[in-house]
């Protein structure tokens, strides 16, 4: 079976950082993706790691440990607009994606 | 523009009928996949296609089918045999899957369906 691993909410203020984590168990790992999500919207694509390591697109941030089958992204600079849902996603067979449960972030001024 | 596109955008059907979704991608990539989205939840897979007259069945294919006859088409049916289809359907691509893939996912707008 596939499983992972995400807080379900997260709320943090206007300017501040905030970490997402993501846990997964899988049956083959390709890829580690992260989307966001606005209500009512489709997703849209934020970063991908394949390899260990820190991606940095401007104020987000997403990092990977394949030994801990670990991922996080990182939101620097908190702004209103960021106020989404968030979803790791694993490709456990090169092209194949499974989506965590999401986090939802609520911004705060 | 290129893109996905997904149509209708709201659908109701009353139990028993079946009804097509359709998704349309000018993008030339090769695989395409079906998502659904229950109020809260994430995504679910329920087909993907990574080449033309081949597919496979996701997590939740039961109650759905699917066909890939044209590469930019990839049409979604939800069956009478699925119990609760009331959700967000979301189609998307990806350009290259295998080893190239990049895991970026590109969406369509979705169909919300609605059982009455």
């Amino acid at each position: 079976g596939q499983s992972l691993e995400q807080p379900s909410e997260v709320t943090a203020v206007e300017g501040a950082i905030v970490q997402i984590n993501c846990t997964y168990q899988t049956s083959g790992f390709y890829g580690l993706s992260w989307y966001q999500q606005h209500d009512g919207g489709a997703p849209t694509f934020l970063s991908y790691n394949a390899l260990d390591g820190l991606e940095e697109t401007g104020r987000f941030s997403s990092f990977l440990s394949r030994s801990d089958s670990y991922g996080y992204l990182l939101l620097q600079e908190l702004q209103m607009k960021d106020s989404a849902s968030y979803f790791c996603a694993v490709d456990v067979q090169g092209g194949k994606l499974i989506f965590g449960q999401g986090t939802e972030l609520s911004v705060k001024p | 523009d290129g893109g996905i596109t997904q149509s209708p955008k709201y659908l109701f059907r009353k139990e028993g009928q079946n009804v097509t979704l359709s998704c349309e991608q000018n993008l030339n990539h090769d695989a395409m996949y079906w998502y659904r989205q229950d109020p809260g939840q994430g995504l679910r897979l329920i087909y993907y296609s990574q080449i033309v007259n081949d597919f496979q069945k996701g997590d939740i294919a039961e109650g759905y089918s699917v066909s890939r006859e044209k590469k930019e088409s990839f049409p979604l049916t939800v069956t009478s045999a699925q119990k609760n289809p009331t959700a967000f359907y979301l189609c998307a691509s990806l350009p290259q899957a295998g080893g190239a893939s990049t895991g970026e996912l590109f969406f369509g707008e979705g169909s919300r369906l609605t059982v009455l």
